[in-house]
């Protein structure tokens, strides 16, 4: 899990596989946000969930929010090679701060 | 890429050197964020504007020195670095957490090597 535990670290799989991604927050939250960045560029929002919310989809992402374990899962359906990047979940409060994880590498093999 | 652009994009400076990096974001946003991002570490906030007022400094130290002007434009002056502090530095901003919007939009990033 992201904050201190990657779960995984890292991440191989074939091209139309289905790639979960899981991270952990310490504290309580208002939203719980999925970004995505390609090596050495900036990072891209993918989705928030705010902490009432307990499944949202986007296209082929979705992410669960359980808030009584503080923990978060990415779900990628049917990936792609476009989708190999670090995938990233930050907690959000009702403030301005985000608390980013370490990040998950994610290799999609064509 | 999504609408928040940094200059320049990549920048090599001496110890004694005097640099700025700029950022400016074309998406009506009023909140404006620095971070850091070195290797095998989460990302840290640096600093936050809202409404061109800082309103969060982590405990970063004074060789950087952040300034807005105005709620498009950011910029992070440098000085006196150490090598400790070469990473890619990335601009953020996002509506206010009050006016409901909490995505943060993010620019390319500045890779900065300290030599």
């Amino acid at each position: 899990s992201q904050q201190g535990e990657e779960d995984p670290q890292a991440l191989s799989i074939q091209e139309g596989e289905n790639a979960t991604m899981n991270c952990s927050y310490k504290t309580s939250i208002n939203n719980l946000q999925w970004y995505r960045q390609n090596s050495g560029r900036g990072l891209v929002h993918l989705i928030l969930i705010r902490s009432n919310e307990r499944e949202k989809h986007s296209g082929r992402l979705r992410v669960t929010l359980d808030t009584s374990k503080k923990s978060s899962s990415l779900l990628i359906t049917a990936s792609r090679a476009a989708d190999t990047a670090s995938y990233f979940c930050a907690s959000g409060g009702s403030n301005y701060k985000l608390t980013f994880g370490k990040g998950t590498l994610l290799t999609v093999n064509p | 890429e999504t609408g928040v652009t940094q200059t320049p994009r990549h920048l090599v400076m001496g110890m004694t050197n005097k640099k700025s990096l700029k950022c400016e974001q074309h998406l009506g946003h009023n909140a404006m964020y620095w971070y850091k991002q070195s290797a095998k570490k989460p990302l840290e906030l640096m600093f936050v504007y809202s409404l061109e007022e800082r309103v969060e400094n982590n405990s970063v130290p004074s060789r950087f020195s952040p300034e807005c002007p105005n709620s498009s434009h950011l910029f992070l002056h440098l000085h006196t670095l150490q090598p400790e502090d070469s990473a890619l530095y990335l601009c953020a901003s996002s509506q206010a957490p009050g006016q409901g919007g909490y995505e943060q939009y993010f620019g390319p990033g500045t890779r900065l090597t300290v030599t």
